[in-house]
């Protein structure tokens, strides 16, 4: 069973441009997390979406966007990028929200964002 | 806000002892707590979980401790190996609200051979 993809895995952008971010989750799961990592904030949620719907928010600024497609793919957005936005971006997959599920995340390996 | 956060940064133990590290959370609302360990490169997998209405959880090498009175939670580590080598982060869940994961800061554990 292939495990949680994202892609891609290292990007290089400058101050002012975007990146879209892509996440494919576990088949079979349905729920979506990203989270931001870096070393002096740990792991921060972003957001999280089932069924194409968010369902939770972290503390982002707009410039931070998603959405989840009909097959539980994910995309992440971040508009008018900053240095600080410059961040390990981890997508993580579930397999039920709201049913009685452990709420166990199955994390993909990363997508590294440097912005310069 | 909520938050989890950890005693201590870095813990350094030697090969075949024991480890615990330690983790305190805020909110008393949580009823799902997790482990997750990371290793250089990748992204975090899951250790050992416990639900707010258990008290000691045990797995393979590795057991879990909530103390929901001063709101700690703690992961010990038997015989502790260098692949044990890594950084460990304490997460809880308030499942009423969906799985809205929030992690601490994580410890780094260095196994020294």
């Amino acid at each position: 069973k292939a495990g949680v993809t994202q892609t891609p895995r290292y990007l290089i952008k400058t101050r002012g441009q975007q990146v879209t971010l892509s996440c494919s989750p576990i088949s079979g799961h349905r729920s979506v997390s990203w989270y931001q990592q870096t070393p002096g904030q740990g792991l921060q949620f972003l957001f999280e979406y089932f069924s194409e719907t968010q369902r939770n928010k972290g503390n982002f600024p707009g410039r931070f966007s998603g959405r989840q497609f009909s097959n539980s793919r994910s995309e992440m957005n971040v508009s008018t990028l900053e240095l600080g936005d410059s961040a390990l971006y981890l997508c993580a997959s579930s397999l039920t929200l709201y049913s009685g599920g452990t709420g166990e995340l199955f994390f993909g390996e990363g997508s590294r964002l440097t912005v310069l | 806000g909520e938050s989890v956060g950890l005693h201590l940064p870095t813990l350094s133990v030697q090969e075949g002892d024991n480890s615990i590290i330690n983790c305190a959370y805020s909110n008393s609302a949580s009823d799902y707590f997790i482990w997750y360990k990371q290793e250089s490169g990748k992204g975090p997998q899951f250790i050992i979980d416990i639900r707010s209405n258990m008290d000691k959880r045990q797995g393979q090498r590795v057991t879990v401790l909530l103390n929901k009175t001063v709101k700690h939670l703690s992961l010990q580590i038997a015989a502790t190996q260098p692949g044990d080598s890594a950084v460990y982060f304490c997460a809880e869940n308030p499942r009423a609200g969906g799985f809205k994961t929030i992690f601490g800061a994580g410890t780094r554990l260095f196994v020294k051979a």
